[in-house]
């Protein structure tokens, strides 16, 4: 199997704070994880690309200042969500390949609701 | 540039009925990879399906099926006998050229019983 969790699965903050999310490859070790940002009825944004023990890549449009990504192990990523506000509330949804390459099969986790009060 | 098309906004059919969700890409890759996803309600995407540009047989797995055509670059979705379980959103997704996924805009497929 390829299992990806996050957590947490929902979570409300109050304006200024920093909120923190895990991805994690439960079965295999992901070189390569990907973040994705969702509004509702969209298509899914990919905002950033992260290479196990290098920085993130971010797409054009994503502030990396906001959106601070690390990926720390070939488990693990996390996406901290810097000062957030209102307009940040979406849906974040990361995925894992096992190599990293373009022609790979992207696994999801089951996403975080973000909602900034 | 890469760009996955999904005409179909929202499509509802009454359960048994068999139903198709349109897909077609545009991409100036030799090879790249098709992909299927579901999203249901609670939000996480399932892998449904990939395939590779050199392989244009068509795929059935259990109600589902795929029907690949280079020649209208479409990447069509079936599912007969639809269950009320089938209802969520069908995402198709292209990568190529080293590119990562790039997503059509979804279908959603509402299902009654």
């Amino acid at each position: 199997g390829a299992v990806v969790s996050q957590h947490p699965s929902r979570v409300i903050c109050k304006s200024g704070t920093s909120v923190k999310i895990e991805c994690r490859s439960l079965d295999f070790q992901a070189t390569t994880m990907f973040w994705y940002r969702q509004f509702p009825k969209q298509s899914l944004m990919l905002m950033a690309t992260s290479n196990e023990g290098s920085k993130a890549t971010y797409e054009q449009g994503v502030e990396k200042d906001k959106f601070l990504i690390n990926h720390a192990s070939l488990t693990l990523s996390t996406l901290t969500v810097t000062s957030a506000h209102p307009e940040d509330s979406s849906f974040y949804i990361c995925s894992a390949t096992r190599q990293g390459g373009w022609q790979e099969t992207q696994y999801f986790g089951p996403g975080t609701r973000l909602l900034v009060l | 540039a890469q760009k996955v098309t999904q005409a179909q906004t929202e499509i509802s059919v009454v359960e048994k009925e068999d139903v198709t969700l349109d897909c077609v890409y545009e991409t100036r890759d030799t090879t790249y990879y098709l992909f299927w996803y579901k999203q249901p309600p609670s939000g996480e995407l399932v892998f449904l399906i990939r395939r590779n540009s050199f392989d244009e047989q068509n795929e059935i797995s259990g109600r589902y099926s795929w029907n690949f055509q280079k020649s209208t670059s479409s990447f069509n979705f079936t599912i007969t006998a639809s269950q009320v379980v089938d209802s969520a959103v069908y995402f198709c997704a292209l990568s190529g050229g080293y590119s990562t996924l790039t997503f059509g805009k979804g279908t959603m497929l509402l299902v009654s019983p």
